[in-house]
């Protein structure tokens, strides 16, 4: 069965930076995109951006332009997001989603990680 | 402020059906089909619906989606207990180049 197992909690200081995995099992990695999506607490899902680990390319939300880096190891079938100068507003749970497409409309998240809790303070 | 519109609540009581809204515009839900999304208490979201109006396997039919223009619709037919959840409606924006989601509605059932 397709499984996505993340990494646990990270607490960091505001400035630093966090890595956060997302291991692939029960499938193909390079078949399907992965997605970032955080979650404040008590807040809606927010998303960050998408990887294909076929081509390593990648798309980010406009808010996180600058700051968040999508990487993969297909070797080990495992995507990464990386966020930087982290500030107290990104303490949230960060999940990784499989990506499915129908055609050029269709996108949906049909697999989820567990999530990761990163707390930035001080 | 979230790109889809969603109520922040609804609620039904056991058996009932409920229905939940989505508004977007033309450069989303217009353009895109929707999908939607179901967060029990500190737990992953879980795919309902997607493409507007298929359940994944496992899904029960008491759950079905629709789309018409730049809205679209949730509804569970035959409300229980265990549906009290947050749900989330999805698609990918156009103008934005990016996955935007709902606010999320809090359903309770009563």
């Amino acid at each position: 069965q397709v499984q996505l197992v993340q990494s646990g909690a990270e607490v960091k200081k505001p400035g630093a930076s966090v890595k956060v995995s997302c291991k692939a099992s029960g499938y193909t990695f390079t078949s399907y995109d992965i997605n970032w999506v955080r979650q404040a607490s008590g807040q809606g899902l927010e998303w960050m951006g998408w990887m294909n680990p076929n081509s390593g390319h990648t798309g980010y939300a406009q808010k996180f332009r600058g700051r968040v880096t999508l990487t993969r190891n297909t070797s080990i079938s495992t995507a990464y997001m990386e966020l930087s100068t982290l500030k107290s507003e990104d303490t949230a749970v960060y999940f990784c989603a499989r990506a499915s497409s129908w055609g050029s409309s269709t996108y949906y998240f049909d697999s989820w990680g567990q999530g990761a809790l990163v707390t930035v303070s001080s | 402020q979230s790109v889809l519109t969603q109520p922040p609540s609804a609620s039904a009581t056991p058996g009932q059906r409920v229905t939940i809204s989505c508004s977007g515009s033309s450069s989303n839900i217009g353009s895109n089909s929707v999908n939607w999304y179901q967060q029990l208490p500190r737990t992953a979201p879980k795919l309902v619906i997607y493409s507007n109006n298929q359940r994944p396997s496992g899904v029960p039919d008491r759950f079905s989606g629709s789309k018409s223009g730049t809205s679209a619709s949730l509804a569970i037919s035959g409300l229980l207990s265990e549906d009290e959840a947050d749900f989330y409606c999805a698609t990918w924006d156009d103008s934005l180049n990016a996955v935007v989601f709902g606010g999320g509605t809090k359903l309770t059932v009563l």
